[in-house]
């Protein structure tokens, strides 16, 4: 299989503390997105990250990327209860197609009030 | 509101019945998709119109049929599913540059269809 990996399949934290979330994929990237999910609903774009950036912020958002390791990670600072969702990334799936778009399994967060 | 609409939003349907799901995105975008959510798999590409040309079918099952007359409105024509194909079926629209780089566009994604198979 082509897709990647989230971790932690699922994290819980206290409001106002950071999570971070993990992604790796198998193929070589020219970019790779995140994407967040509210309950059953449709996913929503947060940030897309450059093979040749290292590190994007946007607001509260962090995003980083390790070509060499093949793998980015997602961090939230400060939490809120709103922030509650699953968190996805989406890359390549590889095999010489430039179609093959692969979501990772996700991250389910949970924020307690 | 992402400016893509899903109709219906929920759908149950009997295996001998068929069904068309639409989507229509009211942002200008040149490529459409289909994905499915099922419970116990992630998210996974089903079909990519780009300029309504179909460019990926990612070995979908032929009791699913994509139609994208223009590149505003797609469909997703259902016929003769099966319990296992009741997921969340979601679309998306982008604007894909001019090279060709699906991935270096953000894809805006509609409410989804829940659809339940009996």
């Amino acid at each position: 299989s082509q897709q990647g990996e989230e971790d932690p399949q699922a994290l819980s934290i206290q409001e106002g503390e950071n999570a971070t979330m993990n992604c790796s994929y198998k193929t070589s990237i020219n970019n790779l997105q995140w994407y967040r999910q509210n309950s059953g609903r449709g996913l929503v774009h947060l940030i897309l990250i450059r093979s040749n950036e290292r590190e994007k912020h946007s607001g509260r958002l962090r995003v980083t990327l390790d070509t060499s390791k093949k793998s980015s990670s997602l961090l939230i600072t400060a939490s809120r209860a709103a922030d509650t969702a699953s968190y996805f990334c989406l890359h390549p799936g590889g095999g010489g197609s430039n179609y093959k778009l692969t979501f990772g399994k996700g991250t389910l967060l949970t924020v307690n009030p | 509101e992402t400016g893509v609409t899903q109709t219906p939003r929920h759908l149950v349907m009997g295996m001998t019945n068929k069904k068309s799901l639409k989507c229509e995105q009211h942002l200008g975008h040149n490529a459409m998709y289909w994905y499915k959510q099922s419970a116990k798999k992630p998210l996974e590409l089903m079909f990519v119109y780009n300029f309504k040309e179909q460019t990926e079918n990612n070995s979908v099952p032929s009791r699913f049929s994509p139609e994208c007359p223009n590149s505003s409105h797609l469909f997703l024509h259902l016929h003769t599913l099966q319990p296992e194909d009741s997921a969340l079926y979601l679309c998306a629209s982008s604007q894909v540059p001019s090279g060709g780089e699906f991935l270096a566009a953000t894809q805006y994604f509609g409410p989804g269809t829940r659809l339940t198979v009996l």
